[in-house]
């Protein structure tokens, strides 16, 4: 079952800006990752976080996990147009199954 | 390396009609791939898990008579759609979990677009 949900629901920037979106989850996980997905394609992987990490970083993303609040942000920096896609996170409770949160999706503006 | 691919991308069908998706790893061994549902603009939805060699376990609410999973290979895993409804029509997508890593990295494959008519 579903169980991330964030916000916000969709955003929109313009190029060269920060984004953030948040993700909210109800059980305990394992690890939690998050997802890029351009209109009607597959899912890419953008990075995974353990239980036991509080922030990771790749490139322009950061992202944090607070489990203690059972929430994880994901930030994009310095945003382009080819960050336009809509974004998941998903939980781990250890099974390896996801579970995905609704997405939240970004327009970059040029 | 880890590429999914998933066949056909597109498929549009009659009412009543059966359709198989097939996904495959093509550079690395899954023992474990796993099947989404994903209706426009809403989030995916796990339908089942296909272990190779072994049937498959599905979620809660996913009717295992109406979505048959076959797990014939390290490689292979096919989702046949039986007597299908428009209700049904929806993005189809499929990941493999490569069976020698620890960690629970998942590669995607690019979706099946199936419309019922």
């Amino acid at each position: 079952s579903q169980q991330g949900e964030e916000d916000p629901q969709a955003l929109s920037i313009q190029e060269g800006e920060n984004a953030t979106m948040n993700c909210s989850y109800k059980t305990s996980i394992n690890n939690l990752q998050w997802y890029r997905q351009n209109s009607g394609r597959g899912l890419v992987h953008l990075i995974l976080i353990r239980s036991n990490e509080r922030e990771k970083h790749s490139g322009r993303l950061r992202v944090t996990l607070d489990t203690s609040k059972k929430s994880s942000s994901l930030l994009i920096t310095a945003s382009r147009a080819a960050d336009t896609a809509s974004y998941f996170c998903a939980t781990d409770a250890g099974d390896y199954k996801l579970s995905f949160g609704a997405g939240t999706t970004v327009t970059v503006r040029a | 390396g880890a590429v999914v691919s998933q066949h056909p991308s597109r498929v549009i069908c009659k009412s009543g009609t059966s359709v198989k998706i097939e996904c495959r790893s093509l550079d690395f061994q899954a023992t474990t791939m796993f099947w989404y549902r994903q209706f426009p603009k809403q989030s995916l939805m796990l339908m089942a898990t296909s272990n190779e060699g072994s049937k498959a376990t599905y979620e809660q609410g996913v009717e295992k008579d109406k979505f048959l999973i076959n797990h014939a290979s390290l490689t292979l895993s096919t989702l046949t759609v039986t007597s299908a409804h428009p209700e049904d029509s929806s993005f189809y997508i499929c990941s493999a979990r490569p069976g020698l890593r620890d960690d629970n990295e998942q590669f995607f494959g690019p979706g099946t677009r199936l419309t019922v008519l």
